[in-house]
């Protein structure tokens, strides 16, 4: 089994949709939480980043830690063709080393 | 990309030839890093370095070394490729001074061996 689990999708929603992604863990010790979106032929860029359990909102992106659960999920509200990519989860133990990657989720955004 | 560039871009080599990745960055980081990214696996670690000639193994070092004789410059080597090493290579970059931060990333090199 895997550290950290995410649906590999393909997920498709239609212009407009809220968006779930999430990753489950099985390591209690991680307490850093990172979602990038990563575009075909691109490297991943950073879009959240959170720190133990709670939400942190940023535009239309909402990123929930559940500890408890070891489950966390990115929220897209009002969903644009431009959201069209893959999105991967990372968590560490300690900030900034040893980042452990979710497979991640291919998301389409249909107009 | 955060001020990270990779080089080649793309390669493609033969099996049993040495090859050597470029991570060159603006940034004055301290921490870089090497994954690789294959369908299936996500982006795992290959090597990292803490500091200018500070290195240590990551998840799947076998097959592969580095080497940090500047604080901008992250080389990867793969001393005799194989085909099991075609991947899409990534660099990482973390913790300006004193502190340490989440990761950047470059743009990627495609590599693939024959």
């Amino acid at each position: 089994q895997k550290e950290v689990e995410q649906d590999p999708g393909p997920l498709s929603v239609p212009e407009g949709a809220i968006v779930s992604l999430n990753c489950t863990y099985s390591n209690s010790a991680f307490q850093y939480f990172m979602w990038y979106r990563q575009y075909s032929r691109k490297g991943p860029e950073l879009l959240m980043y959170t720190y133990s359990s709670g939400n942190k909102e940023d535009g239309r992106f909402t990123a929930q830690v559940d500890k408890s659960s070891k489950y966390i999920s990115l929220f897209i509200r009002d969903s644009q063709p431009s959201d069209s990519a893959t999105y991967l989860c990372a968590m560490s133990v300690n900030a900034g080393n040893m980042l452990t990657f979710g497979g991640g989720t291919r998301l389409m955004v249909k107009p | 990309d955060a001020g990270i560039t990779q080089s080649p871009r793309h390669k493609v080599t033969e099996t049993g030839t040495p090859v050597t990745l470029r991570c060159h960055q603006t940034e004055n980081h301290r921490y870089m890093y090497w994954y690789r990214q294959d369908p299936g696996h996500g982006l795992r670690l290959i090597h990292y370095s803490y500091g200018v000639k500070d290195t240590d193994k990551g998840e799947v070092s076998d097959g592969y070394s580095v080497s940090r004789s500047k604080t901008e410059d992250f080389l990867l080597t793969l001393e005799s490729a194989t085909s099991s090493q075609t991947s899409v290579y990534f660099c990482a970059i973390s913790g300006s001074s004193g502190s340490t931060d989440t990761q950047y990333f470059g743009p990627g090199t495609r590599l693939t061996v024959l």
